[in-house]
């Protein structure tokens, strides 16, 4: 069974432009959530899927970010225009369900190392 | 607020045992979480423990007190592999009633023979 994959695996870009990541979950899982880690800072959480849905967004930093998941399958998540303090790890995660009693882990794929110059 | 705190690094040589630990304070806690993270890839899942006690699997076991918001990583006979990063993550209800996780910074363990 094919793991979370993320494309590209390493993006640098200058300040002002857009970079687009993918991420594409698990087959079946339903969840889809985006992570991103700042050098240095712990893993912090952006958004939650569930299909097509946005369940919840409070992590995005701020309007510069947006995120898509067109069909319940892949994710998209855009910065446009991307500023310095973008640059880190963005990592997606998918688990095939969330409800307050699931056990279910979170798998995470292996991330996009992003550098804004 | 949510805070989870767990040391920078550790240190230890192969064939023991170390423990690693984190605190947490979380607002809708349902569940905590240790990933192992090897540099440049993606973290895997090792443990989940919602209920106070000891989780054992193979070498690896992991403790929870909810009442003290502690819990602990222990590694039994260590292997070079084992040299990562240790994350601890606590499951946070948010306000939606879904489920996000919260993570502390890691513990980057290095084994040396």
């Amino acid at each position: 069974e094919a793991g979370v994959t993320q494309f590209p695996s390493h993006s640098v870009i200058e300040k002002g432009q857009t970079v687009t990541l993918r991420c594409d979950p698990i087959s079946g899982h339903d969840n889809l959530y985006w992570y991103r880690r700042v050098m240095g800072k712990e893993i912090k959480f952006l958004l939650h899927f569930v299909k097509e849905s946005k369940q919840d967004e409070s992590g995005m930093p701020n309007n510069r970010f947006l995120a898509e998941r067109t069909g319940g399958t892949y994710s998209t998540l855009k910065v446009q225009p991307a500023e310095l303090e973008d640059s880190g790890v963005y990592f997606c995660a998918s688990s095939q369900a969330s409800g307050f009693a699931s056990t279910y882990e979170q798998y995470f794929g292996p991330g996009t190392r992003l550098t804004v110059t | 607020g949510q805070n989870i705190d767990q040391p920078t690094e550790m240190t230890a040589t192969e064939g023991a045992i170390v423990q690693i630990n984190c605190t947490y304070q979380t607002s809708g806690f349902n569940g905590l979480f240790w990933y192992q993270q090897h540099a440049g890839e993606a973290p895997t899942f090792l443990s989940y423990n919602v209920l106070d006690g000891l989780e054992e699997k193979g070498r690896f076991s992991s403790f929870l007190s909810r009442s003290k918001g502690y819990s602990y990583l222990l590694l039994k006979e260590l292997q070079m592999k084992d040299s990562a990063s240790y994350l601890c993550a606590v499951r946070d209800r948010g306000n939606t009633g879904f489920q996000k996780l919260v993570f502390g910074t890691g513990t980057r363990l290095l084994v040396s023979p």
